[in-house]
C-alpha cells in the first residue's frame, strides 16, 4: 500500500470553527488531491496540487483552501465549517503527470454540528 | 465537463453467480481512461480495473471484466463467480487522457459516478 496518512481519522466540530485536515505521504509523489465523498455524489474533487506551492481548484472548492509547503504534506482547511461540509474527505496521490492510477488515503470522517 | 452516471444505486447477487454493474459517461474527448474502484466497509479505495479508450479490447482482471462500448459511452463491470468479499460500494470513474499537453491540468483528476452498493448473498 502507498504510504498515505490522513489525520485525524474522525473529527466532530461546531459550525463556524476552523478545521484543518492533513495528508502526509512518504512516496515523494508530485501530485496530491483532496476529494470529498457524499451519498449520491460519489467522490468530488475539492483541490489538487501539482508541486510545492502549486495548487488549483477542483469542482467543489468553495469554502475550502489548501496549502502545500512540502512535497509530503497537503493541508485542507475549512476556514469556517458549515453543516454542508459534513463529509468523508479523501486524500490521493499520483506519481506522474500521465499516471493513470491514484493511491488513496483511508479518509477522514468530518461531522459539523 | 465530463459526467459519469451509475444508474443502479444497489445491486445484489448470489455467491458464485455473475453480476454486471452499469456505468455511462459523457465526454467530447477521444483520449481518456475509465476505471472501476471498489470501496469496502473499511473505506479504502481499491482500483479494480482500468480501460484505455484507445484500446478496443476489453480489460480483464481475473474475475473482473469490462464491456467497453465507446460509441455508446458505456463502461459496465462484470463480476464472475461472485464472492462474499466482493460486497462493497463500486465506483466508476473517468480521467481525461490529455495529460501530455503543456500545463495540462488533468493531472490524475478523476470524475466519479454516484456509486453502486453490491450485496453478495451466501
Amino acid at each position: 500500500d502507498a504510504g498515505i496518512t490522513q489525520s485525524p481519522r474522525h473529527k466532530v466540530t461546531e459550525t463556524g470553527t476552523p478545521v484543518t485536515l492533513r495528508c502526509h505521504q512518504t512516496e515523494n509523489h508530485r501530485y496530491m488531491y483532496w476529494y470529498r465523498q457524499d451519498p449520491g455524489h460519489g467522490l468530488r474533487l475539492i483541490h489538487y496540487s501539482y508541486g510545492v506551492k502549486d495548487t488549483d481548484k477542483g469542482e467543489v472548492s468553495d469554502g475550502y483552501s489548501v496549502s502545500r509547503s512540502k512535497t509530503e504534506d497537503f493541508l485542507l482547511t475549512l476556514e469556517s465549517a458549515t453543516s454542508s461540509q459534513t463529509s468523508v474527505y479523501f486524500c490521493a496521490i499520483s506519481e506522474r503527470r500521465a499516471s493513470e492510477k491514484l493511491f488513496f488515503g483511508s479518509g477522514t470522517q468530518l461531522s459539523v454540528l | 465537463a465530463q459526467t459519469v452516471t451509475q444508474s443502479q444505486p444497489e445491486m445484489s447477487v448470489q455467491e458464485a453467480e455473475t453480476v454486471t454493474l452499469s456505468c455511462t459517461y459523457d465526454t467530447s474527448e477521444s483520449d481518456y481512461y475509465l476505471f472501476w474502484y471498489k470501496q469496502p466497509p473499511s473505506r479504502q479505495m481499491i482500483l479494480v480495473i482500468r480501460q484505455e479508450a484507445y484500446k478496443q479490447q476489453n480489460a480483464t482482471e481475473n474475475r473482473f471484466s469490462v464491456n467497453f462500448q465507446k460509441a455508446a459511452k458505456s463502461f459496465s463491470l462484470k463480476i464472475s463467480d461472485s464472492q462474499l468479499g466482493d460486497a462493497a460500494m463500486y465506483f466508476c470513474a473517468y480521467r481525461s487522457g490529455g495529460a501530455a499537453n503543456a500545463g495540462g491540468t488533468s493531472y490524475g483528476k478523476l470524475t466519479f459516478g454516484q456509486g453502486t452498493i453490491l450485496t453478495v448473498h451466501p
